[in-house]
């Protein structure tokens, strides 16, 4: 099955600097990439996705990249604000009957004000 | 605007008690999975559906069942309690190839 692994486990960053999370799996089949954030003590949101046929995805100061030739997909966050700070899981599945996607371990991001 | 719903928010278990984890949507979603979630581990896939009437293991089924009789409900079952399964547990539904909806989660003590 696919296996997704997930680096770093922890990002401490100062305001203002910039936190990039690196994702990569092993199914070269998997065509979907969600990221999702999880605040302390509540459910895990979806911030942005992107799917196989795009190499890069922006919404405000967060953007992600995917590379399917060396599969991995990275999240980056640019300013980083104080309510950035959370666990952020990647996640990586197919498409088809079978979309149950598997997450990677988890990055906690810390941003210092 | 439910989405999805579990109850109980929080639970504590005697070792060997059996318990339900309740899960309920309402966007019609086909897809339907249990993750559980410790420290350091991510989230780690116990139970899923594609449809109704159809269930599957994930990752870490052992000392749990599921059962799908309808769309919208898909329960959880902790058959004999240990102390190894104190987690706290989300319940999800998606479409095919969008995005997943985590419930708010149930917050499981086994003593």
């Amino acid at each position: 099955g696919e296996n997704v692994e997930q680096h770093p486990s922890t990002l401490s960053v100062q305001e203002g600097d910039s936190a990039v999370i690196k994702c990569t799996y092993s199914d070269s089949a998997s065509n979907y990439f969600p990221w999702y954030k999880q605040e302390l003590g509540k459910r895990p949101q979806l911030i942005i996705d992107i799917r196989s046929n795009v190499g890069e995805k922006k919404d405000q100061r967060i953007a992600v990249t995917l590379n399917k030739t060396a599969k991995h997909f990275s999240l980056h966050i640019t300013e980083t604000q104080p309510e950035d700070s959370a666990v952020y899981f990647c996640a990586a599945s197919k498409g088809g009957g079978s979309y149950i996607p598997t997450f990677g371990r988890g990055t906690s991001l810390i941003v210092h004000p | 605007n439910a989405g999805v719903t579990q109850t109980p928010k929080f639970q504590v278990l005697k070792t060997g008690q059996s318990m339900t984890l309740q899960c309920a949507q309402d966007m019609n979603h086909e897809y339907m999975s249990w993750y559980r979630q410790d420290p350091g581990m991510g989230l780690r896939l116990i139970h899923y559906s594609v449809g109704a009437g159809i269930t599957d293991q994930g990752e870490v089924p052992n000392g749990y069942n599921v059962s799908r009789s309808t769309t919208e409900d898909f329960p959880l079952r902790l058959l004999s309690a240990a102390p190894s399964q104190t987690s706290v547990y989300f319940c999800a539904s998606s479409t095919t190839g969008n995005t997943i909806y985590f419930g708010e989660g149930s917050w499981l003590t086994v003593v």
